[in-house]
């Protein structure tokens, strides 16, 4: 166990719809990344909180957001969902911006 | 770009042998690190090798790194049934891991 936690573990949603996907680092860990694995596939970066501000972003559009909160956890927030949304999202804290990640395990999103 | 490439892509081996995958690379990097996947579920960290470092052990685990040929190795050395998973390296150093599509090893009791 890492001890980051995700919720919910699966969840499905109807194509348009809004999704929020949470994650509670680790203790003492102030870094949160996100990212999306497709069947099959590696997992790609969606972006990364450090101590509440967006440290870098990968090549997703801005219907993808987030946030960290005071207490290092974070949200994940996806808008008008599309098909190919439907992945496993995985939460990663670390202690600091480029240490080992420490995942969670993951949110199964299917968008119909 | 920064994303590992993981080679061979599908590994069966027999319990007890040793299995050795290989990552390239094409950027300067930091570190690199290895992780596993079981059954789609959340990545598990395995071992993290500094651009300073050429070769690291945990266990049964072996990385090596070779920052002049861009690759690196990891080795499971007298693999077990509960060794099998998909391993991914993930080079890196900035604020963001780029995994390959990883190793998908499989070990046959």
């Amino acid at each position: 166990e890492t001890g980051v936690t995700q919720s919910p573990t699966h969840l499905i949603k109807t194509r348009g719809q809004q999704v929020t996907l949470r994650c509670s680092s680790q203790s003492g860990h102030n870094t949160v990344s996100w990212y999306q694995q497709a069947l099959g596939q590696g997992p790609q970066f969606i972006f990364q909180y450090y101590r509440e501000e967006e440290n870098g972003r990968g090549n997703f559009p801005p219907r993808f957001s987030g946030l960290q909160f005071p207490n290092y956890s974070s949200e994940l927030n996806v808008n008008a969902l599309e098909l190919d949304d439907s992945a496993l999202y995985l939460c990663a804290s670390s202690p600091d911006r480029a240490t080992e990640a420490f995942f969670g395990q993951g949110t199964r999103l299917t968008v119909v | 770009s920064q994303q590992g490439e993981e080679d061979p892509q599908a590994l069966s081996i027999q319990e007890g042998e040793n299995a050795t995958m290989n990552c390239s690379y094409k950027t300067s990097i930091n570190n690199l690190q290895w992780y596993r996947q079981n059954s789609g579920r959340g990545l598990v960290h395995l071992i993290l090798i500094r651009s300073n470092e050429r070769e690291k052990h945990s266990g049964r685990l072996r990385v090596t790194l070779d920052t002049s040929k861009k690759s690196s190795s990891l080795l499971i050395t007298a693999s077990r049934a509960a060794d099998t998973a998909s391993y991914f390296c993930a080079p890196g150093g900035n604020n963001r891991l780029a995994f390959g599509k990883g190793n998908q090893v499989v070990v046959i009791p």
